[in-house]
């Protein structure tokens, strides 16, 4: 079945630091959504990728969608204290309407 | 909107016992999904319901589990007898028909079996 897998697990970083999150799936995605889990909270969307090559931004988050619709990628600039939490991919694969999630990437800073 | 709402928030019970978690999704969202998050296995998709209907129960892991929609307005996660191992947070989050697929979870119910 189709997996979606996400690197590094965790990450620490110093506050001010930079911060990047990848995401690979085993199968060509229709779209590829983010979200991000603060500690003891719930999931919560950011953003959906849909083209091929696709870059959005959100103040210092920049996310990417691969030229081949498997991979992408969160690249955080600057990081601060409210970035803390649990980055998640999640995709689907066209017609299929169940998102799969990658394991998440947890991120801690030390301000 | 009050979002997706689900109770009980905590739920502590013995092995052996039934234990029924409810969700409530946003009004007018025609997808229902349980989820399930551990730290060993990630967030995992239990089932999912389009309009009430269950399409994909594949991740409801042993027949102890059971989901029901009444209706559009409610859902149930059974879990008859609990073990141990079903301690976890679960998550139920709604969809809208079309537009851009996201979804919104609720707070979660964090389940543990002693």
């Amino acid at each position: 079945g189709q997996q979606v897998m996400q690197i590094p697990q965790y990450q620490h970083v110093q506050e001010g630091e930079d911060f990047t999150t990848y995401c690979n799936s085993s199968t060509t995605l229709s779209n590829i959504q983010w979200y991000k889990q603060r500690p003891g909270g719930h999931p919560v969307f950011l953003i959906q990728l849909v083209k091929s090559g696709e870059v959005k931004k959100q103040k210092r988050l920049t996310f990417q969608f691969g030229e081949a619709k498997k991979n992408s990628s969160l690249h955080i600039t600057a990081t601060q204290t409210t970035d803390v939490g649990t980055y998640f991919c999640a995709g689907h694969t066209q017609g299929a309407q169940k998102l799969v999630f990658g394991q998440g990437t947890r991120l801690t800073i030390n301000p | 909107d009050a979002g997706v709402i689900q109770s009980p928030r905590h739920e502590v019970t013995e092995m052996g016992q039934e234990v029924t978690l409810r969700c409530k999704p946003i009004s007018g969202h025609n997808s229902l999904f349980w989820y399930r998050q551990t730290m060993m296995r990630g967030l995992e998709l239990l089932i999912y319901f389009n309009n009430n209907v269950p399409i994909d129960d594949s991740g409801m892991p042993e027949d102890r589990f059971s989901a029901k929609m009444p209706n559009a307005s409610f859902s149930t996660l059974k879990i008859q007898p609990s073990e141990p191992r079903d301690s976890a947070v679960y998550f139920c989050a709604s969809r809208q028909a079309g537009g851009a697929y996201e979804q919104y979870f609720g707070p979660g119910t964090r389940l543990t079996v002693t």
